[in-house]
């Protein structure tokens, strides 16, 4: 059964750092894309970063390059962004997914003071 | 960025009913290897989206076959061929064809 498990939600203070992970089991891992998608409260699916099988390539919504980083450990089966200098309107729910065809439960990140 | 326009954003239904949802986009979705990279979602209420239709027209994994996708170019459909009580909540269209991958605003279903 593929299964992706997303940890390191929480809240954090405006032009702090979250990194969130995604846990994939169930499948192989190194042979599929994989993207960050967020929701934040009330709102519809937000595209955030895209990284292909090898890591080899990234992508990022406008309002998040510079700020965010996605990478994977294809060793450990795992998927990560790193959120650096985050804003409220970085609140959300954070999903991966596996090229669009499996999606984790969420990770809820709020960012307040 | 490619625009998806959803209608409608809220569809009401009855046990039974046929409905369809429309997706709309600002440019053909159509690449130059003659893919059409369009998906549709379910989110139900506080739950993760979970795919049902991908490429227009194929039925994800355990989708129902109530569920069915059709279009073209820049108009694409999702049709529910007897609605059961486990269809409501949001449906999202999304295309990957141009970068970066867009999603539609939703369309609400609710169970009369």
């Amino acid at each position: 059964e593929v299964q992706l498990v997303e940890s390191g939600g929480g809240l954090v203070q405006p032009g702090r750092s979250l990194k969130l992970s995604c846990a994939a089991s169930g499948f192989t891992f190194s042979n599929y894309y994989m993207a960050w998608v967020r929701q934040a409260p009330t709102k519809g699916l937000e595209w955030v970063a895209s990284i292909t099988n090898s890591g080899g390539s990234t992508y990022y919504r406008d309002s998040v390059k510079g700020r965010f980083t996605i990478s994977r450990d294809n060793a450990k089966s795992t998927l990560y962004l790193q959120m650096d200098s985050l804003r409220s309107e970085d609140t959300a729910t954070y999903y991966c997914t596996r090229a669009g065809d499996a999606w984790g439960q969420g990770a809820s990140v709020t960012v307040s003071s | 960025d490619v625009v998806l326009t959803q209608t409608p954003s809220t569809l009401s239904a009855t046990i039974g009913q046929s409905v369809s949802i429309s997706c709309r986009s600002s440019q053909s979705l159509l690449d130059s290897a003659g893919n059409t990279y369009l998906y549709w979602y379910l989110q139900r209420p506080g739950q993760s989206p979970q795919l049902l239709i991908y490429l227009v027209s194929n039925l994800g994994s355990g989708v129902p076959n109530r569920f069915s996708g059709s279009g073209s170019g820049t108009d694409f459909t999702l049709k529910i061929s007897g609605v059961e009580a486990e269809d409501l909540g949001v449906y999202y269209c999304m295309q990957a064809t141009h970068a970066p991958l867009t999603f539609g605003s939703g369309t609400k279903l609710e169970i009369k």
